[in-house]
C-alpha cells in the first residue's frame, strides 16, 4: 500500500497563475479530506467529500478555491488567480469513513509557493 | 464551535527523560481525539486516538494519552524519550469523526 500519493510535491507559481495540486487516496477509502498547514494558522481544514461527493466545504476560501473528486481514484484542488498568501503546505488525507472513529491517513503534502 | 489548545510551542527535553505535550480541548460534549506527529518534510502520522472507554489511550512508540472529562484534556506521555521522538506532535478533535481541527503544535527537541 503506497498511502496517500500527493503530486506535486512542490510548486512554485507566479502571482496570478492557476495551480492544481492531486491527491489520490489510498485504495478502499471512501472519504477524502484536505486541509492547509501554514506557520501562521497551523493546520486549517479545507474540504471533505464522501464517496466522491462534496460533504463540507466550510474551510474553503469563497473565490478562487476549488476542488473537485470526479473519480474514487483522485481529487484536485484549484487555486485560481494565486496570491502569495495562499503559499502553503497542502495535505490530503483519507479515511475509511465507516461512521467510527476513523483513522485519517494523511499524505506528505504539497509544497505551493507563490512569488 | 470547537478548539484545541496546546500551550507549549517548544518542549525540549534529554534522551532518557520522561516527555509529557499538554492539550485542552473546548467542546460541548465529548469529542474524538487524536494525537498525530510530523517528522521533518513528511506528512502527519497517527500517534493514538480516543473516544470512549478507558482514558489512558496506548499508542504507538509507547506513547499513551489520558483523556479527562472534567479538565477537557488529553495530555500525552511518554516515559522515556528517544532522539528520533524529535518531531512536531499536533493534538486534535473531531465532533463527528470526520473533520479534524488542530492545535497549533508543540515542537520536541530531543538532546542527546
Amino acid at each position: 500500500n503506497a498511502g496517500v500519493i500527493q503530486t506535486p510535491r512542490h510548486k512554485v507559481t507566479g502571482k496570478g497563475q492557476e495551480a492544481t495540486l492531486w491527491c489520490e487516496p489510498i485504495s478502499g477509502h471512501s472519504a477524502v479530506f484536505w486541509y492547509r498547514q501554514t506557520i501562521v494558522q497551523g493546520l486549517e481544514f479545507l474540504t471533505y467529500f464522501r464517496n466522491q461527493a462534496p460533504i463540507d466545504d466550510s474551510g474553503m476560501p469563497k473565490e478562487r478555491f476549488s476542488a473537485q473528486m470526479p473519480n474514487q481514484s483522485h481529487s484536485t484542488l484549484k487555486i485560481q488567480s494565486t496570491q502569495p498568501q495562499d503559499s502553503a503546505v497542502y495535505l490530503c488525507a483519507s479515511s475509511l469513513d465507516w461512521g467510527g472513529v476513523d483513522t485519517q491517513y494523511f499524505g506528505p503534502g504539497t509544497r505551493l509557493l507563490v512569488l | 464551535a470547537q478548539s484545541v489548545t496546546q500551550p507549549d510551542a517548544r518542549v525540549t527535553v534529554s534522551e532518557g527523560a520522561s516527555l509529557q505535550l499538554r492539550c485542552k480541548y473546548s467542546y460541548s460534549a465529548t469529542p474524538y481525539l487524536f494525537w498525530y506527529v510530523q517528522y521533518p518534510r513528511q506528512g502527519l502520522q497517527l500517534l493514538l486516538k480516543y473516544y470512549s472507554g478507558d482514558p489512558v489511550v496506548q499508542g504507538v512508540n509507547s506513547f499513551e494519552a489520558e483523556f479527562s472529562k472534567s479538565n477537557s484534556s488529553f495530555h500525552l506521555q511518554k516515559a522515556s524519550v528517544h532522539w528520533s521522538d524529535s518531531a512536531v506532535y499536533f493534538c486534535a478533535l473531531s465532533p463527528g469523526g470526520n473533520k479534524l481541527t488542530f492545535g497549533i503544535g508543540t515542537r520536541v527537541l530531543v538532546r542527546p
